[in-house]
């Protein structure tokens, strides 16, 4: 079945850095979403991205959807302690319809102030 | 708006004991899904339902889970007889239209002893 690779799995950085993780996949997607799951509570969707080469933005946070309907990246500018949390990919397949959401295994964020 | 809620957020109960989850998704979606997030296998889905009706139960582990919804604004998740490997966290999830942009609760945290 279809699978995503996200990277890196965890990163530690200081407050006021840069973070960007990305998403890979085997096959195409049509979909990509980003989630951010704070500790004890459910994924958050923070961007959404329909169409190849999108560029979206939501406050420091910046998305992309590859141009090869592969991957995608989330890229989140000047890092605050609020930041800290598991940040998922979740693509879904070219098959039309209702298509499951495949997650990735997520990036554990740390933030050192 | 109220987003989705789950209840109870967590439930420690005995092997064998049946367990019952509760879920109401945002008023206005029409699709409910049932996750599991464990550390070793991420989110994985077990159910999902369109108006009510169940689309796809494949997800489901074995017979001894089951899920209802007897309206759109109630679903049920039954566990029964409950085993330690069911130790997790459940999701449910809703959406307007289908699998893109879904809303996840806070989860319930099922210990089984």
């Amino acid at each position: 079945g279809q699978q995503l690779n996200q990277s890196p799995q965890s990163m530690f950085i200081q407050e006021g850095e840069d973070v960007s993780m990305n998403c890979t996949s085997s096959s195409i997607f049509n979909t990509w979403l980003w989630y951010k799951q704070d500790p004890g509570e459910g994924p958050v969707l923070l961007i959404a991205l329909y169409k190849a080469g999108e560029l979206t933005s939501n406050g420091r946070l910046t998305a992309q959807f590859g141009i090869t309907r592969k991957d995608s990246f989330l890229n989140i500018s000047a890092s605050i302690p609020s930041d800290v949390g598991i940040y998922f990919c979740a693509g879904q397949g070219l098959n039309s319809g209702n298509t499951p959401l495949v997650f990735g295994k997520g990036t554990r964020l740390s933030v050192i102030a | 708006d109220a987003g989705v809620i789950q209840s109870p957020r967590h439930e420690v109960t005995e092997m064998g004991q049946e367990v019952t989850l509760r879920c109401k998704p945002i008023s206005g979606h029409d699709y409910l899904f049932w996750y599991r997030q464990t550390m070793m296998r991420g989110l994985e889905l077990l159910i999902y339902f369109n108006n009510n009706v169940p689309i796809d139960d494949s997800g489901m582990p074995e017979d001894r889970f089951s899920a209802k919804m007897p309206n759109a604004s109630f679903s049920t998740l039954k566990i029964q007889p409950s085993e330690p490997r069911d130790s997790a966290v459940y999701f449910c999830a809703s959406s307007e239209g289908g699998f893109n942009e879904q809303f996840f609760g806070p989860g319930t945290r099922l210990t089984v002893l």
